[in-house]
């Protein structure tokens, strides 16, 4: 069965800091991954994906097969990223999505 | 445009008392789903559907029921609450299977006492 794993519960950095939200994914077949993020008071939203190879509001995140990682980073943190964020990994039908736990950012001046 | 939305924003209920979730989404999208999302485990996947009349059981289904009886609405029931069902609730709906984006609702919070 498919698995997430998002190991930090919360990563607190100061503005301008690189960031770094770890997420790793166990599936035996062809993985798609997604970060969705949630700010506060509104809806759960997708961030990227990583077929789409590309970099949304300075994110990016790289699919490593060999160590079966999606990590999301941006290189200088603003506080506008203060969220929720979640990796999610489907299997490719019906557009079922296994969550992570899910890592709260929080970005300080 | 509405997108994905859910009713009630909020709902107290006491052990054993059934009600239904509602969920429409005017994005003609044929792949809905339900999640409940607890503090510390992410969100589950509870029901989804692939299309009107088609449904599946997710990770957690048990306490749900669902039906698809319109592209727009996916309704989900709970039979008999129980506190373990209280958490945030919700509903997903994407254009296709596996790699398409999911539009999220806005969420329902349930409290069971």
């Amino acid at each position: 069965a498919q698995r997430v794993t998002q190991p930090e519960k919360l990563l607190s950095v100061f503005k301008g800091a690189p960031v770094e939200l770890k997420c790793n994914y166990s599936y035996s077949g062809s993985p798609e991954l997604f970060w969705y993020v949630q700010y506060s008071r509104q809806r759960l939203q997708l961030l990227l994906r990583h077929i789409s190879r590309e970099s949304i509001k300075g994110f990016t995140a790289d699919l490593n097969k060999g160590e079966t990682s999606f990590h999301l980073k941006k290189p200088f943190a603003q506080e506008e990223d203060s969220a929720m964020y979640y990796c999610a990994l489907a299997t490719g039908t019906a557009s079922k999505l296994t969550f992570g736990t899910g890592t709260r950012l929080q970005v300080t001046l | 445009n509405a997108g994905v939305t859910q009713t009630p924003k909020f709902q107290v209920l006491k052990t054993g008392q059934s009600m239904t979730l509602q969920c429409a989404q005017d994005m003609n999208h044929e792949y809905m789903s339900w999640y409940r999302q607890d503090p510390g485990m992410g969100l589950r996947l509870i029901h989804y559907s692939v299309g009107a009349g088609i449904t599946d059981q997710g990770e957690v289904p048990n306490g749900y029921n669902v039906s698809r009886s319109t592209t727009e609405d996916f309704p989900l029931r709970l039979l008999s609450a129980a506190p373990s069902q209280t958490s945030v609730y919700f509903c997903a709906s994407s254009f296709g299977q596996g790699a398409w984006e999911q539009y999220f609702g806005p969420g329902t919070r349930l409290t069971v006492t």
